[in-house]
């Protein structure tokens, strides 16, 4: 069982590149999470996917695009990579989001030059 | 909107002693979710409160929820080294979920 995992660990890009950062879960949960974390910032909240097929906007989505693949899957892309976004990207998941205790995946750190 | 402010940012405690970090948000919160991260690591669940009046323990960490104060602590019972790490509070309302800034706890001996 391995929980929530997010690939790649750790990601350079150019200022203009595109990425797709992976994320899956094998608890069976139906909602998933993608946030990004910044130096004393705390967690924001990108993207979130109640169920599969939903996806909404949460606090800072400006810049990215999700899709909930099936029940285990969860990516974030960057179309256009700005330096801006440099940050490590936690990827989550929760029973439904009713029941909102969250499962993190190790977490990405990208940098954008 | 939802805003969570923690305090203190910074802790330094000696071993030994109790300490509490505090949690206020600002509009009505459905659950109220305390997490632990480790420098370069993951986030961990440590509590889930549902309700006013919520209390729970693990260990040497209790947290309690007050929803007419919009106030949760985590308390913190004679500190050991391996307290130390960044412990985030998190609120929900209305599919609105938002974090503290986090307080990074350091335990000394």
């Amino acid at each position: 069982n391995a929980g929530v995992t997010q690939t790649p660990k750790f990601q350079v890009l150019k200022t203009g590149q595109s990425m797709t950062l992976q994320c899956a879960q094998d608890m069976n949960h139906n909602s998933m999470y993608w946030y990004r974390q910044d130096p004393g910032m705390g967690l924001r909240l990108i993207y979130y996917s109640a169920s599969e097929g939903t996806t909404d906007k949460g606090e800072v989505p400006n810049g990215y695009n999700v899709s909930r693949l099936n029940k285990r899957e969860f990516s974030l892309r960057l179309e256009s990579a700005a330096p801006s976004q440099t940050s490590v990207y936690f990827c989550a998941s929760s029973v439904t989001w009713t029941d909102n205790e969250q499962f993190f995946g190790p977490g990405t750190r990208l940098t954008v030059l | 909107e939802l805003k969570v402010e923690q305090n203190p940012l910074f802790l330094s405690m000696q071993e030994g002693k109790n300490y509490t970090i505090y949690c206020n948000y600002s509009t009505t919160s459905d659950r109220l979710y305390w997490y632990r991260q480790d420098p370069g690591k993951s986030l961990e669940s440590l509590f889930v409160l549902l309700s006013n009046g919520a209390v729970k323990q693990e260990g040497r960490l209790m947290a309690s929820l007050d929803t007419k104060a919009r106030l949760s602590t985590l308390h913190i019972t004679a500190a050991v080294h391996d307290l130390s790490a960044t412990y985030f509070c998190a609120a929900d309302s209305y599919n609105d979920m938002r974090f503290g800034a986090g307080t990074r706890l350091t335990v000394k001996p």
